[in-house]
């Protein structure tokens, strides 16, 4: 069956410093990859997706992921997080059902606090 | 402007009394989706629906119950059979046909006491 992991529960970063968040998958098929940030309260915003072609993809608010196939990851990156960017993050990994549906299937979320 | 509505943004129950959240789209998305989220455990996905009057359950129906009867509208009840109602609920809606891609509403957050 496919999951998704994501082995950081919270993760603290100082204000202006490097981000990686960490994404492993587990599917069969060629993976759509999906990098959603949820502010509190509110709902998800997409910020980045990978269906096939360059391995390394861009998103909004400066994040980028790199795919890499033989490692099974999507991890995400941001060269210099600003104060904004505390959320969560949530990673996901699109699958076809029996039924041929589509749906998204998430990992539990990654925390991010910025200090200052 | 074209988005997800729910409605409303917080809503309380008393115990055993069923409840409907709101969800209305007008992006002319064919999929639209329900999820239940709680702290640690990410999105579980309740219900969808790839087209009018049908619709599938997800990995945690129990308790839960939709209709389709609009491509706008995926109202969902949570029934008094859901053993742990209080949770933050999210809709989402996307165009089938390979992209996956889902675009969410804001959330109803539910407190049932």
């Amino acid at each position: 069956a496919q999951s998704v992991t994501q082995p950081d529960i919270h993760i603290t970063v100082s204000e202006g410093a490097s981000l990686e968040l960490r994404c492993n998958y587990s599917y069969g098929a060629t993976p759509y990859l999906f990098w959603y940030v949820q502010s509190p309260g509110q709902g998800l915003q997409l910020l980045l997706k990978y269906f096939s072609g360059d391995t390394l993809v861009q998103g909004i608010k400066g994040f980028e992921a790199e795919f890499k196939r033989s490692q099974s990851s999507f991890n995400l990156r941001k060269p210099s997080v600003h104060w904004s960017d505390a959320a969560e993050y949530f990673c996901a990994v699109g699958v076809l059902t029996n039924f041929g549906n589509e749906k998204l299937t998430f990992g539990t979320g990654t925390r991010l606090t910025i200090i200052p | 402007d074209g988005g997800i509505t729910q409605s409303p943004k917080y809503l309380f129950r008393k115990e055993g009394q069923n409840v409907t959240l709101s969800c209305e789209q007008n992006l002319n998305h064919d999929a639209m989706y329900w999820y239940r989220q709680d702290p640690g455990q990410g999105l579980r996905l309740i219900y969808y629906s790839q087209i009018v009057n049908d619709f599938q359950k997800g990995d945690i129906a129990e308790g839960y119950s939709v209709s389709r009867e609009k491509k706008e509208s995926f109202p969902l009840t949570v029934t008094s059979a859901q053993k742990n109602p209080t949770a933050f609920y999210l809709c989402a809606s996307s165009v089938p046909g390979g992209t996956y891609e889902q675009y969410f509403g804001p959330g109803t957050r539910l407190t049932v006491t």
